[in-house]
């Protein structure tokens, strides 16, 4: 079992469209939560952390269930500038603060 | 842009050489890591380094080491290349106090 699971995709969805993205770790001693955008052939960008309170950055909300090991990514209003893929990211300080990273889940907005 | 800068940006070498690629990591950030991306998937982690001491090593055979020098920009060298080693090499810059991590722009290895 991969360390940190997510759905690979791709979503392609309409502009406007609310898209969420769900991610489930097995480590139960990770401490720190991330959620990265990567562009095609380029370097992932942090995009987010996400804390036990859930957090909102503009169109995008970021949850955390540590009870059930559970993060998601919810983007509203999806702009054509938002396809990329979304790394779920998490990181444990039993781990020296490594950062173990799932494969990505797609996105695709059309016009 | 995160000012952490990777050298060179792309790079072909044939299996059985050795390659050496180059990070400098963002001013204040004394804690390096090198990740490796195949097509496809998640970023890799290979090790990290701080205060020039490795602390941290993924699932890479010894032919994968690196250094980092007293102003924390680092090395990642490959022995002995493969074919498998083909890939994106990612470098992540932080502060010890700071769980965020900041990416180069990568390089990309090409094994023939």
């Amino acid at each position: 079992r991969k360390e940190v699971e997510q759905d690979p995709g791709p979503f392609n969805v309409p502009e406007g469209a609310t898209v969420a993205f769900n991610c489930t770790y097995s480590n139960s001693a990770s401490q720190s939560f991330f959620w990265y955008r990567q562009d095609c052939r380029k370097e992932p960008k942090l995009l987010m952390s996400v804390y036990s309170s859930g957090n909102e950055d503009g169109r995008f909300t970021a949850q955390l269930n540590r009870a059930s090991q559970y993060i998601s990514l919810l983007i509203r209003d999806s702009k054509l500038s938002d396809s990329a893929t979304y790394l779920c990211v998490v990181s444990a300080k039993s781990s020296g603060d490594k950062l173990t990273f799932g494969t990505g889940t797609r996105l695709a907005v059309r016009p | 842009e995160t000012g952490v800068t990777q050298s060179p940006t792309h790079l072909i070498k044939t299996r059985g050489q050795q390659v050496t690629l180059r990070c400098s990591s963002q001013s204040g950030h004394n804690t390096v890591s090198w990740y490796q991306q195949a097509l496809g998937q998640g970023p890799q982690f290979i090790f990290q380094y701080y205060r020039e001491e490795e602390n941290g090593r993924g699932n890479f055979p010894p032919r994968f080491s690196g250094l980092q020098f007293p102003n924390y920009s680092s090395e990642l060298n490959v022995n002995a290349l493969e074919l498998d080693d083909s890939a994106l090499y990612l470098c992540a810059s932080k502060s010890r106090a700071n769980t965020e991590a900041f990416f180069g722009q990568g390089t990309r290895l090409t094994v023939v």
